[in-house]
């Protein structure tokens, strides 16, 4: 069965902080995909990166780098010089690679609240 | 840039009632899905749907629920009679096709409130 892990309930940093969001998961598959998404306090769910199992690059992004490591199936996400802004409710997200209808599906962790205070 | 629309943003409803929330996809997506988030806890899978019809659904998602695209823009979820645990957000998703469509595009929500 496929499982997403957000270990971390809640963060709070002062601006300006590193912060890293933990993401563990589970799958049987052998190819997959992992998601980041923000949820902000207005509600909707906003993409942020999407990375495939083939991949193990780090990727950055602005202020933001992911890190993942299948070995120790992890997809970790790490905001640099947090600002107010970044105050949200950050959800890691898995599903499996395929292309027919049914397939692509996402499996959410509990997600992770971030605050930041300035 | 595209994005998935829905309607309403909130709605309150009496418990009983039927409900029908609706989602216009991003226009040159084939796969449509509903997730739902109970306040303060996470995202769950709906149901998901390719080529009219259903393609997978969760527990969640029983004979309550229907889904529908009764026209080439709109798809619509449908609750026959809502309980007071049908309160949540409601999202409606889409994505593409192909190698580089699996990205699954979020609506804004739909908030019910069942009472």
């Amino acid at each position: 069965a496929q499982k997403v892990t957000q270990a971390q309930t809640e963060i709070s940093v002062v601006e300006k902080e590193d912060v890293t969001l933990d993401c563990v998961y589970e799958t049987r598959d052998t190819t997959y995909y992992l998601f980041w998404y923000k949820q902000p306090p207005s509600g909707e769910l906003v993409f942020l990166i999407r990375r495939n199992s083939f991949d193990e690059q780090n990727e950055i992004s602005g202020r933001y780098s992911w890190n993942f490591q299948k070995s120790t199936s992890s997809f970790n996400f790490t905001i640099t010089a947090s600002q107010v802004v970044d105050s949200a409710v950050y959800f890691c997200a898995l599903s499996d690679i395929n292309y027919g209808g049914s397939q692509g599906n996402l499996i959410f962790g509990k997600g992770t609240k971030l605050s930041v205070k300035p | 840039e595209p994005e998935v629309t829905q309607t309403p943003s909130h709605q309150v409803t009496q418990m009983g009632q039927e409900v029908i929330l609706r989602c216009v996809p991003i226009s040159n997506h084939l796969y449509f899905y509903w997730y739902r988030q109970i306040l303060g806890q996470k995202v769950e899978f709906l149901v998901s749907f390719y080529n009219n019809e259903i393609s997978e659904k969760s527990e969640i998602f029983d004979d309550q629920f229907s889904v529908e695209r009764p026209d080439g823009s709109n798809f619509t979820l449908k609750i026959r009679s809502t309980k007071l645990e049908d309160s949540a957000m409601y999202f409606c998703a889409s994505r593409r096709s192909g190698t580089s469509g699996n990205t699954i595009y979020f609506g804004e929500g739909s908030w019910l409130t069942v009472v």
